[in-house]
């Protein structure tokens, strides 16, 4: 069963708009990892957010977790036309169990 | 540095045959992990290794799939035989092994079973 979910299951955007994408899982978190997989390639580790912290930044990467609500989100500003691929969260559960990936969001950014 | 490397690429086969897959982790690296991804979903983990132990294999059809890493280096995937609902990319990630840490993929096999 896949622990984190993501929502929207597709997105598509103009480029230069900001890109909102959600993640809601079920069990305790040691930490959640956001993931990108461009179309034929595999996945590539964005940032990582530990259960003990509310917001991280990484360039144009927002992510916040809101462990009460057991949800996190992933906000990319000023998009960009390469930003367009699929992104995953990944949820790396308290009882130590493997990191589960979600369904993913497809992301298209229009040029 | 070198990333994670996984040949081949591509590979067509017919149900009942069987095929390898090939993997080499980045140097270093401990802990080696196969995925399984169906077209539309997110990656499915097949099966863990800690160095050359598995730590996972409770989602690995056993039947038909086996792996292997031996000397704790690269490590093949196995179908034996293939069937329709095989056909999925195959992923290989290794990271340097606490739990949770940050995976490294590569490119990835994607395969089709006609």
């Amino acid at each position: 069963s896949q622990q984190g979910e993501e929502d929207p299951q597709a997105l598509s955007i103009q480029e230069g708009e900001n890109a909102t994408m959600n993640c809601s899982y079920k069990t305790s978190i040691n930490n959640l990892q956001w993931y990108r997989q461009n179309s034929g390639r595999g996945l590539v580790h964005l940032i990582l957010i530990r259960s003990n912290e509310r917001e991280k930044h990484s360039g144009r990467l927002r992510v916040t977790l809101d462990t009460s609500k057991k949800s996190s989100s992933l906000l990319i500003t000023a998009s960009r036309a390469a930003d367009t691929a699929s992104y995953f969260c990944a949820t790396d559960p308290r009882d130590n169990s493997k990191l589960t990936f979600g369904k993913g969001i497809t992301l298209s950014v229009r040029p | 540095e070198a990333g994670v490397a996984q040949s081949p690429r591509y590979k067509i086969i017919e149900k009942r045959q069987s095929v390898a897959f090939w993997c080499n982790p980045i140097s270093g690296h401990a802990t080696l992990y196969w995925y399984q991804q169906i077209l539309g979903q997110g990656p499915k983990l097949l099966i863990q290794f800690q160095n050359n132990g598995v730590v996972d294999d409770s989602q690995l059809p056993k039947d038909r799939f086996s792996a292997e890493r031996l000397k704790g280096v690269d490590s093949t995937l196995k179908i034996q035989p293939a069937k329709l609902e095989d056909s999925a990319v195959y992923l290989c990630a290794s990271s340097l092994g606490a739990p949770g840490d940050i995976q490294y993929f590569g490119a990835g096999t994607r395969l089709s079973v006609l």
